[in-house]
């Protein structure tokens, strides 16, 4: 069964730090690759995500992930951290065939100290 | 423009109440989700009805039920509600055939005292 793991449930940075989220997957196939990321209250906005081609993907807000196929993995990076980056990350992948259904992660919360 | 939205944003009920909640997608989508995200952030999808029609149904109880009148309405219906229904409920939409990324509502939270 596919499954999506993000071992970090809480992270903390401070403010103008880099920052790394892991993401490691299990599917059958190579899929879909997204980043979510959830602010409180509000509902989740896409920052990037991988369908194919170079594995570097830029995404909104200064983040990029690295898909890299022999660790089954999609860390997301952010070279310098702003306060307002303080939410909650979700990692999903899909496969079209599934139903078009995304699997999320489990999420990793960020904290941003000044 | 709000692109999914979702009404009631908040919701407060009693155990053994039925409550629904609604969702419009204004981006011409034809395929639509409800998912579940409960008190440890976990988000489990619940739902998919794809023009109007049923494609993915998770192990849900039978007492949450799904109606898509048109491509842009997902509803949900929830009877009989239980302590465990409290959660936040997420509409999402997707175009079917492209890129797989799904939109998101600001989310419903239901309270069940």
């Amino acid at each position: 069964a596919q499954s999506v793991t993000q071992p970090d449930i809480h992270i903390t940075v401070s403010e103008g730090a880099s920052l790394e989220l892991r993401c490691n997957y299990s599917y059958g196939a190579t899929p879909y690759l997204f980043w979510y990321v959830q602010s409180p209250g509000q509902g989740l906005q896409l920052l990037l995500k991988y369908f194919s081609g170079d594995t570097l993907v830029q995404g909104i807000k200064g983040f990029e992930a690295e898909f890299k196929r022999s660790q089954s993995s999609f860390n997301l990076r952010k070279p310098s951290v702003h306060w307002s980056d303080a939410a909650e990350y979700f990692c999903a992948v899909g496969l079209l065939a599934a139903g078009n259904k995304l699997t999320f992660g489990g999420g990793t919360r960020v904290l941003v100290k000044p | 423009d709000t692109a999914v939205s979702q009404t009631p944003k908040y919701l407060v009920t009693q155990m053994g109440n039925d409550k629904s909640i609604k969702c419009e997608q204004n981006l011409g989508h034809d395929t639509m989700y409800w998912y579940k995200q409960d008190s440890k952030k976990f988000l489990k999808i619940m739902f998919s009805y794809n023009n109007k029609e049923l494609i993915i149904n998770e192990t849900v109880p039978n007492r949450f039920s799904p109606k898509s009148p048109d491509k842009a309405h997902l509803n949900l219906h929830i009877n009989s509600l239980e302590l465990g229904d409290s959660a936040v409920y997420f509409c999402a939409s997707r175009r079917s055939g492209q890129s797989g990324e799904l939109f998101f509502g600001e989310g419903s939270r239901l309270t069940v005292l």
